[in-house]
């Protein structure tokens, strides 16, 4: 088993859909976080849990909400989203989160197109 | 505003051809400095961490440095398999900024 598994790799849905990303990490890490990867931009950070607790927020559009319900799994619930949604999202974890040292273990990604 | 700046945007090598990418950065109290490798249809993978100027790291064909303001990924007598996008980052108030990236083509 892979460290960290996304599913689905793949997704297309229109505006007015709702679907979720999924994301477990099997590291026995403490912190995950959401990503998102457009092309020719620098990946930007999302969301952050650290132990199960939602710690920062960076200014997402509210038709974005995580969900951490225990240490190993994370969700991005998508609804009403816009075409400039579309990007790669890359869910990650790392050991601890604050320590200023700990690496990413990053999952392969879901691309999503909103249609 | 701390920001990473990673040049060139693409680099063409022919296979044997050495060269290296830059990775720039203005951050306040640098706490570590990461390079990543992201293929296609993959997430990045972790390769190095510096944390201090004139540390320098190696592996395979790859080595990184880094000075006070910058890092550098050398690439020595690449291969085909060396192809892909190179990463860097730098910890800004406990979280991950990444530069935008450098994507590598090595020709045979």
């Amino acid at each position: 088993e892979t460290g960290v598994t996304q599913t689905p790799r793949h997704l297309v849905m229109g505006m007015t859909n709702k679907k979720s990303l999924k994301c477990e990490q099997h590291l026995g890490h403490n912190a995950m976080y959401w990503y998102k990867q457009s092309a020719k931009k620098p990946l930007e950070l999302m969301f952050v849990y650290s132990l199960e607790e939602r710690v920062e927020n960076n200014s997402v559009p509210s038709r974005f909400s995580p969900e951490c319900p225990n240490s190993s799994h994370l969700f991005l619930h998508l609804h009403t989203l816009q075409p400039e949604d579309s990007a790669l999202y890359l869910c990650a974890s790392s050991q601890s989160h604050g320590g200023g040292s700990e690496k990413l273990f990053f999952g392969s990604g879901t691309q999503l197109s909103v249609l | 505003e701390d920001q990473v700046t990673q040049s060139p945007e693409a680099l063409r090598l022919q296979e044997g051809e050495s060269s290296s990418l830059n990775c720039s950065y203005t951050v306040s109290g640098l706490r570590g400095l990461f390079w990543y490798r992201q293929d296609p249809g993959k997430g990045p993978e972790f390769l190095f961490t510096l944390y201090s100027a004139g540390e320098e790291k190696e592996k395979e064909r790859l080595k990184a440095t880094l000075t006070k303001k910058e890092s550098f990924l050398h690439i020595t007598a690449p291969k085909p398999e060396d192809s892909a996008t190179y990463l860097c980052a730098v910890i800004d108030n406990n979280d991950m900024r990444f530069g935008a990236g450098t994507r590598l083509t090595v020709k045979p």
